[in-house]
């Protein structure tokens, strides 16, 4: 079965800090893969999307930016944390050609810049 | 763009009564594919029901189920018999079916539902 590993679940950086949250899938293959983010109370904001190995497409220019080295495996990055940042970031996957099938979301990562 | 329009930010329920949260959204598309996503407490956010434009009769999840107005862009989720479980956020999303988008969804803003012993 397929599963979506994110880590970590909490982070408390200071401004100015590098970022790298990690997602990675298992179970599948060549899996469609996204970042959103989730302010308090409110609904997900895409920030990146990818279809395969090197190709990142960004919806919102901002801090932040994303890679994916493998086929299975998602970053998310920054160099320079702001404290706008802040907020509940949620990496997920649907396959390829399935558009009827929904997401299978990561656990997410709560982080808080201060 | 497309839009997803939750209206109702906060609903309660009494336990083992029905409540019916609602979403319309925006597009000029004719074939999209749409769903609810539940996201409780713990943050966890899982699918619950999904529904294609091109089909008529409206998904069925055990005691979910949706009531999808394609013309009127309307799309609500309707839950039977309200489980003190089912208290969390719910978030209505709409993916076009065209290729290119790469399943990107767009999501409303959510309803929070309370769910009263």
């Amino acid at each position: 079965s397929q599963t979506i590993h994110q880590w970590p679940a909490t982070l408390v950086q200071p401004v100015g800090s590098p970022l790298s949250l990690e997602c990675t899938v298992e179970g599948t293959s060549n899996p469609n893969l996204y970042w959103y983010r989730q302010a308090a109370g409110r609904g997900l904001q895409l920030l990146f999307y990818s279809v395969g190995i090197g190709q990142i497409s960004s919806e919102v220019p901002q801090n932040l930016s994303a890679s994916r080295p493998q086929d299975r495996q998602f970053i998310l990055s920054s160099k320079k944390l702001l404290l706008s940042d802040s907020g509940f970031y949620l990496c997920a996957w649907t396959g390829t050609g399935k558009s009827n099938y929904g997401y299978t979301f990561g656990s997410g990562t709560r982080l808080t810049v201060v | 763009a497309q839009t997803v329009t939750q209206s109702q930010p906060e609903m309660s329920v009494q336990e083992a009564e029905t409540v019916t949260l609602s979403c319309t959204y925006d597009t000029s598309e004719s074939d999209y594919y749409l769903f609810w996503y539940k996201q409780p407490p713990s943050r966890q956010m899982i699918l619950v029901i999904r529904q294609e434009a091109y089909k008529q009769q409206n998904a069925t999840e055990n005691r979910f189920s949706v009531n999808f107005q394609k013309a009127a862009k309307s799309f609500s989720l309707k839950i039977s018999d309200s489980q003190l479980g089912d208290a969390a956020m719910y978030f209505c999303a709409y993916r076009s079916a065209v290729y290119t988008n790469a399943g990107k969804s767009t999501f409303g803003d959510g309803t929070t539902l309370t769910v009263k012993p």
